[in-house]
């Protein structure tokens, strides 16, 4: 059974730093691209990053770029996604999600952690 | 980027209802559409694939069609767990977008 489990979400300040793990098992990790999505609170996805498989290729969304950093570990069979710079509208449900097939779309998701930026 | 809309944003329908949702692309995606259900508080679920490709395990009574710019989910016959909000995503390019949400709800 494929399973996706996320952690590492909390309160931050503005400006601080923060960094997302998603554990996952019941598949061959390294054989898929795995991504971040998010959702504000009260509002619809919102695509932030996806990584390939062997961790070679990463795309960010404009909103994040520069802020943010996806990457995985094969051998831990655990993506993450280091936070910097946090601002208030990062704050969201943060999914991560295996691409079924190439980047996307998106087959199995997390439960999701939320991330809240407030001073 | 490639904006997605979708109509309507929300509908109200009955149980035994057929109800159609759709998503407009700004610029051809081919057949990398998705549709996801969204529950409250839930993680989505993929319903829909490569456009028209029912994902394992999903009810038939799900179905997409379309390609290039426009596309279609349609719910034959609306059951009680069906309630829930449908995104549609492409995926035939970066960054990844997601329409804006249609919510069905009961009537």
């Amino acid at each position: 059974e494929v399973q996706l489990v996320e952690s590492g979400g909390g309160l931050v300040q503005p400006g601080g730093s923060l960094r997302l793990s998603c554990a996952a098992s019941g598949f061959t990790f390294s054989s898929y691209a795995m991504s971040w999505v998010r959702q504000a609170p009260g509002k619809g996805l919102e695509w932030v990053s996806s990584v390939s498989g062997t961790g070679g290729s990463t795309y960010y969304a404009d909103s994040v770029k520069g802020r943010f950093t996806i990457s995985r570990d094969n051998s831990k069979n655990t993506l993450y996604l280091q936070m910097n710079s946090l601002r208030v509208e990062d704050t969201a449900v943060y999914y991560c999600a295996k691409g079924i097939a190439s980047f996307g779309p998106f087959d199995y998701w997390g439960q999701g952690t939320l991330v809240t930026v407030s001073s | 980027d490639i904006q997605m809309t979708q109509s309507p944003s929300s509908v109200s329908a009955s149980v035994g209802d057929r109800v159609t949702i759709t998503c407009r692309a700004s610029q051809g995606v081919s057949s990398w559409l998705a549709w996801y259900e969204q529950k409250p508080g839930k993680a989505p679920k993929l319903l829909i694939y490569a456009a028209s490709s029912l994902q394992s395990g999903v009810p038939s009574r799900f179905s997409g069609s379309g390609s290039g710019t426009d596309f279609t989910l349609t719910i034959s016959s609306l059951q009680p767990e069906d309630f829930a909000t449908y995104y549609c995503q492409q995926a035939n390019i970066f960054p990844l977008t997601f329409g804006p949400g249609t919510k069905v709800d009961i009537k």
